[in-house]
């Protein structure tokens, strides 16, 4: 059984540009989370997606965005990137049902801003 | 607010010997709180949790916790050390003004196990 993947592992990309990240959930999970983690830090939460839609948002402005897909799989997307968005990407995923069940988290994204 | 403190940014500890990674919380109402780890370039694992019941929660690689309502605490211990065991160890609580599952994370303490 396949835990929570992501991918790429990592990624560079220089100021101004846009990145899409990608997360597959563990198998029987519908509800997936993004966390940002900087570099010393404890990961942020960034927000939730269930049946398609964000269901919570954490303190992240509108360049931080998402999908969800019928297959459960999500997508963060990130605009404008700044410098400050260095950071380790973490996907989490959870079942619905339950919800104060463990999150199990994927290896992250390790994205790098020039 | 809620929040999570982890007093500690590092934790040195002899192989062997026992070992606690504290943590602090404060929310309100009743907490729900949970132990992750961090090894180098991995995502976080999953150690153990406290919903309700026993104070004492025995979670993964012999780790438990102890959950303190009067000094709200929720400490982490391990009877003996493995060197195996020096990684990133994380406090959260989950937000209870949420539905979502949302977890408050701490900074995070680095345990160090020499041998």
């Amino acid at each position: 059984d396949a835990g929570v993947t992501q991918s790429p592992t990592h990624l560079i990309k220089t100021r101004g540009q846009q990145v899409t990240l990608r997360c597959s959930p563990k198998s029987g999970h519908d509800t997936v989370s993004w966390y940002q983690q900087a570099l010393g830090q404890g990961p942020q939460f960034i927000f939730q997606y269930y049946e398609e839609e964000e269901r919570q948002r954490g303190n992240f402005p509108d360049r931080f965005s998402g999908h969800q897909f019928p297959n459960y799989s999500s997508e963060l997307n990130v605009n404008a990137l700044l410098l400050g968005d260095s950071a380790l990407y973490l996907c989490a995923s959870s079942p619905q049902r339950g919800w104060d069940n463990e999150q199990f988290f994927g290896p992250g994204t390790r994205l790098t801003v020039l | 607010a809620q929040s999570v403190a982890q007093p500690e940014d590092q934790v040195n500890v002899a192989e062997g010997n026992p070992l606690t990674v504290k943590c602090t919380y404060s929310v309100s109402g009743n907490p729900y709180l949970f132990w992750y780890v961090q090894y180098p370039n991995r995502g976080l694992q999953f150690l153990l949790k406290y919903i309700t019941g026993d104070n004492l929660v025995k979670g993964s690689y012999g780790f438990e916790a102890e959950f303190n309502k009067s000094q709200t605490s929720f400490h982490l211990k391990k009877p003996s050390a493995l060197v195996s065991d020096s990684a990133l160890y994380f406090c959260a609580v989950r937000d209870v003004g949420s539905n979502t599952g949302k977890l408050i994370f701490g900074q995070g303490t680095t345990l160090q196990v020499k041998p």
